[in-house]
């Protein structure tokens, strides 16, 4: 089964200062991965996502990720962050089993930029 | 503007009272979903619909049911909560149940059982 794990429960920054948050996946078949993102008190929506093509995928809010099927790898990237962008972000992976499909989505990573 | 809406915000119960946490959808997808998740863990997908066929994972507990009487509306039923079951419960929606479909969320209703 497929599994995503996200390495930082917490990370910290000053705004304006670059960003990476690390996910990386179990997956022995074709991926399609995710990062969805939660502000306080809101739902999650969906950042952006890889299902095929271009390894480097970007959101329309500056933030990028690239997958690297070699390190099984899904780290999500931005150069210089807002006060804003201070949320929970949660990497995801299709998983399919049984003959249906489902998201397992990692624990998260709780991004706080700080003035 | 089309969303996923969830009611209660906040809802208390007592252990062992039934519960109904309720989702509605004005975006017309096919499938729904029910997710638990408690703090600081993942998601955790209890079941979903696609249509009118229902989904349940195969770790649900039978404490947990849902209904979906139209498109729009999904219920989750939790029929004798314990403390454990204490939790946000999110709901989302997507077009179809593809591996690349895009889940829509609600913003969730947040259980505390006393």
């Amino acid at each position: 089964a497929q599994s995503v794990t996200q390495l930082d429960s917490q990370v910290p920054v000053f705004e304006e200062a670059p960003v990476e948050l690390r996910c990386n996946y179990s997956s022995s078949v074709s991926v399609y991965l995710f990062w969805y993102v939660q502000y306080p008190n809101q739902g999650l929506q969906l950042l952006l996502k890889y299902l095929s093509g271009s390894t480097l995928v970007k959101s329309i809010n500056g933030f990028e990720a690239e997958f690297n099927k070699s390190q099984t790898s899904f780290h999500l990237r931005k150069p210089s962050v807002h006060i804003s962008d201070t949320a929970e972000y949660f990497c995801a992976v299709r998983q399919t089993q049984g003959g249906s499909e489902k998201l397992v989505f990692g624990k998260g990573t709780k991004l706080t930029v700080n003035p | 503007d089309a969303m996923v809406i969830q009611n209660p915000r906040y809802q208390v119960t007592q252990f062992g009272k039934p519960v109904t946490l309720s989702c509605s959808q004005t975006l017309n997808h096919n499938v729904m979903y029910w997710y638990q998740q408690k703090s600081s863990q993942a998601p955790k997908l209890l079941f979903h619909y696609y249509d009118k066929d229902f989904n349940n994972e195969a770790d649900t507990p039978d404490n947990f049911q849902s209904r979906r009487p139209n498109t729009s509306f999904c219920f989750l039923d939790i029929r004798s909560p314990g403390l454990g079951d204490a939790a946000m419960y999110l709901c989302a929606t997507s077009r179809g149940s593809g591996g690349q479909e895009t889940q829509y969320f609600g913003p969730g209703t947040r259980l505390l059982v006393l």
